[in-house]
């Protein structure tokens, strides 16, 4: 099982919104809507973002939103604040192996 | 407050075993799938090995099936993964995760624990 497709990068300034997209095959993000979205800040362990496609954790900002069309998923942020810059990465069911990540996509807040 | 802790990574020789615990406080561990995570240095995360709740449905990444073991006790409330065979592509950091109850994701992480594969 490969890891799902991520841009290695997405920068913008603060306030804008920027959108990580994460693209899978039929076997996974396009078969089922089992998608999920971590945040990672360096040294530290990731945090559950979105579940299931779209939706929040509790205390999640609301900036965070997800959304998935066909074999890709995207994760948009909206307002973007320092605080945001981490990296970040898609997860999603996969009827191989069950679980496989995507590659990751480094945020930077100019 | 629930709580992960990961234990028992360090340097090992090539072809050498080890066994990760994780500890968990704050939530009913019997009612909970786990799984445990990697993360080479500067790479990505990788999951490597996903446990039911009763234990009656285990999985595992094709890079270690059938070197690394997946194991718990609910009675200690803890996880475990029992390494062998171990090769230098195995050096990364262990995060134990909890899967979210009823949905696709992993609601909490532990701290990691390092594993050095080197001679």
């Amino acid at each position: 099982q490969s890891a799902l497709t991520q841009p290695a990068s997405v920068s913008g300034s603060p306030g804008q919104w920027i959108t990580i997209s994460c693209t899978g095959t039929s076997s996974d993000i396009g078969g089922y809507n089992y998608v999920s979205w971590y945040q990672q800040h360096p040294g530290k362990a990731p945090k559950l973002m979105i579940y299931d496609v779209s939706n929040r954790p509790s205390g999640v900002s609301n900036r965070f939103s997800g959304s998935k069309s066909g074999n890709t998923a995207s994760l948009t942020i909206s307002g973007l604040q320092a605080e945001d810059e981490a990296d970040y990465y898609c997860s999603s069911y996969t009827s191989s192996t069950t679980r496989v990540f995507g590659t990751g996509t480094k945020v930077t807040v100019l | 407050e629930v709580r992960l802790v990961e234990s028992g990574g360090g340097l090992v020789q090539p072809g050498g075993s080890l066994r990760l615990s994780c500890a968990a406080s704050g939530f009913i561990f019997s009612g909970y799938s786990m799984n445990w995570v990697r993360q080479a240095p500067g790479k990505g995360l990788e999951w490597v090995s996903y446990i039911r709740s009763s234990s009656s449905i285990i999985y595992y990444a094709e890079s270690v099936k059938g070197r690394f073991t997946i194991s718990r006790d609910n009675a200690k409330n803890s996880l475990y993964l029992q390494m062998n065979s171990l090769r230098d592509e195995d050096t990364a950091v262990y995060y134990c995760a909890r899967d979210l109850d009823g949905y696709w994701g992993f609601d909490y992480w532990g701290q990691g624990t390092l594993v050095t594969v080197s001679s």
